[in-house]
């Protein structure tokens, strides 16, 4: 069954500055992968999303890298914004979709 | 705001007790979801339908079942609660019965459910 993990519970980065945000998975089959964002008292929003034939994609500040041979992708945030504090969940998709544990970002002034 | 509306937004009760969670989807959307985030958790899956009909399932458990009414409101029921059933309980929709790049979820802001 897929697995998607989130290695790292919490991240803080200052403003301005990049942030990285990480996923590994283990199952190579795959139709696309799905980063959302969630705010405290609000459900997940859908932020950013790539397909399996593409190895990065981009959509203002945020960029989603994907490398299948390491079976890992990444969400880069440049600049980071202090708005961009939030739990940040990476979904694999295919037929259904499979959250990971989640990233609480913060960002400091 | 998404548009998907869910009903109440916390649920207080005691062990051995049901309820029932509802979730209103976005204009236009077939497609309703439940997701439980328990303490820290991500999202588990529990059950998906499409136009009325049962279309996945997940780790839902036999003491929790759904469904979608013919306006596309879903209902999830929680039935002989457990303590460790305190979750948060998130609705989501899409517009088509197989969620995609180009029918991404939308979810509602979900039902904080707590089990005395």
């Amino acid at each position: 069954d897929q697995q998607v993990k989130q290695n790292s519970p919490s991240l803080s980065v200052q403003e301005g500055r990049i942030s990285i945000l990480n996923c590994d998975y283990t199952n190579s089959m795959f139709d696309y992968f799905l980063w959302y964002k969630k705010y405290p008292a609000e459900g997940p929003t859908f932020l950013i999303s790539i397909s399996s034939i593409k190895d990065k994609n981009e959509d203002g500040r945020f960029t989603v890298f994907l490398n299948k041979s390491a079976k890992h992708l990444s969400l880069h945030i440049v600049p980071s914004q202090p708005g961009d504090s939030a739990v940040y969940f990476c979904v694999w998709g295919a037929q259904k979709l499979v959250f990971g544990q989640g990233t609480r970002l913060t960002i400091n002034p | 705001d998404s548009g998907v509306t869910q009903t109440p937004k916390h649920l207080i009760t005691a062990t051995g007790q049901r309820v029932t969670l509802r979730c209103s989807p976005r204009s236009g959307d077939l497609s309703v979801y439940w997701y439980q985030q328990s303490l820290d958790q991500g999202l588990q899956f529990l059950i998906q339908y499409y136009n009325g009909e049962e279309r996945a399932k997940g780790n839902i458990l036999e003491r929790f079942s759904a469904q979608q009414f013919p306006d596309l409101h879903s209902e999830l029921n929680l039935s002989s609660l457990e303590l460790g059933d305190s979750a948060l309980y998130f609705c989501a929709s899409s517009v088509t019965g197989i969620a995609n790049l180009g029918s991404p979820l939308h979810f509602g802001n979900g039902t904080r459910l707590t089990v005395t």
